[in-house]
This record gives C-alpha cells, structure tokens and sequence, in this order.
C-alpha cells in the first residue's frame, strides 16, 4: 500500500502567518491516466473531515483561495497564507491513485 | 441535497461482527461510490473500504480477511460488515461519497465485553 508520509506532525502557528505542511509518498501518484489523485483535508474537533484541495491543486467548492495545494510525483505541499482561526485543525494529506486508498498520519495546526 | 448517515450499534462484544449502514439521499449508488473511514480516539483517518458505483470494491490490506462491504441500491444503502472485533476497532466510523466532497456524521463503535 502506498504510504503518505507528512511533516511536521504539529505546526505552531501565529495568526496572520503563513504555514506549510509536506506530503510525500513511497511512491509516484501520478495514475494511468496522467491524473494525480493527491488531496487535502481539514478535520476540525468534533467534525467529519472537509475536502479543500483535490488532484493536487484544484480547491474545493468554497475553500479560500488562501489555501494553496501544489506539488508532483512523490512530492506535495499545502500552504496556508494568512492563517485565521478557522484553520485551525489536523491536515490530512489522501491519494486515491493507487488501491487502496491511503491517508497521511496529520498535520495538527495550533496556534503558538 | 447529498446526505449520508451513518448507523449501528454503539457497543459490540469482542469477537463479534460489526454490521453498519450508510444511508445516502441526493445522489445514485449507481452513479458515485462510497467509502468507509474509521478514527480511532485521538488517531488518525484510517480508509477501511470502498464500493464503487459498478458495484465493485476495494478494501484496506490490513484488513481485508475481515471486511465484506456491499449496497442495496433500492433503500439507497451501503453496509459495511467487519467480523471478529476486537478493542483496536473501537472507533468513529464514517462513510463519504466516493469523491469525498460530502461525508456522513459518524458512528461511534465501542469493543467491549
């Protein structure tokens, strides 16, 4: 199975800043069909995860344009500008290129 | 508009079988597929299972001898099914839409005798 690895595993962060959280794979999610299934989440306490970044860079429906997803192949980021209390949460990191799917471990964004 | 829920028994027995549902509304099991997504207290996401709209699946590696998952496209249901439990599947289990853009609120699943 593939395995998504993220750093850090918490992100202390100053309101205003920006924050960046890594995600790498054991390997190449780049699909058949040239497509790379790679994709962000936000799990607030005591919610269901959202879905704010799909096929590496695309935003949800709704998600702020402060949320940007970039990366390829092995190798992605999201970065946070401007973080607002409404941020604050676990990032998971998802690919669903390869069966079966797999989750990153988290990112724990909080405030310093 | 898209809605799933999620339902079963909050406390199993250890060995048991687990038999959950997912009970969709505004969209066909015949044109998007759902997934299973279990958090352990205080844990990460873990995917446990999915069932595409053709009907087939997929499950988790890890625990794949154990899983059965299926649908009932006429009451718009998935069920999801996980035999011989034991106190690490205590756990928040969710189901999504297969694009993830909708999920359910969870189900809290307790092993415990």
């Amino acid at each position: 199975d593939v395995v998504l690895t993220q750093t850090p595993v918490a992100q202390p962060v100053t309101l205003g800043d920006q924050a960046s959280i890594s995600c790498r794979s054991s390997q190449s999610l780049v699909h058949s069909n040239g497509n790379t299934y790679l994709e962000w989440y936000l799990q607030k306490p005591g919610q269901s995860p959202q879905l704010l970044i799909y096929k590496v860079s695309n935003r949800f429906s709704g998600v702020p344009d402060r949320f940007i997803g970039s990366g390829s192949g092995s190798d992605f980021t999201l970065k946070i500008s401007r973080v607002e209390p409404e941020d604050l949460g676990v990032y998971y990191c998802f690919q669903a290129t390869h069966d079966p799917d797999t989750f990153g471990a988290g990112t724990k964004l909080e405030l310093k | 508009q898209v809605q799933l829920k999620e339902s079963g028994p909050g406390l199993v027995q250890p060995s048991r079988t687990l038999s959950l549902t997912c009970t969709v509304s505004g969209f066909s099991l015949t044109s998007y597929g759902v997934s299973w997504v279990r958090q352990p207290p205080g844990k990460g996401l873990e995917w446990i299972a999915a069932i595409w709209s053709g009907g087939s699946t997929d499950y988790n590696s890890a625990l794949k001898s154990r899983l059965s998952i299926s649908r009932d496209t006429s009451k718009s249901q998935v069920l999801l099914k996980m035999n011989s439990l034991q106190t690490e599947d205590t756990a928040m289990y969710f189901c999504a839409r297969r694009d993830y853009a909708y999920w359910g609120q969870g189900v809290m699943v307790t092993v415990s005798s």
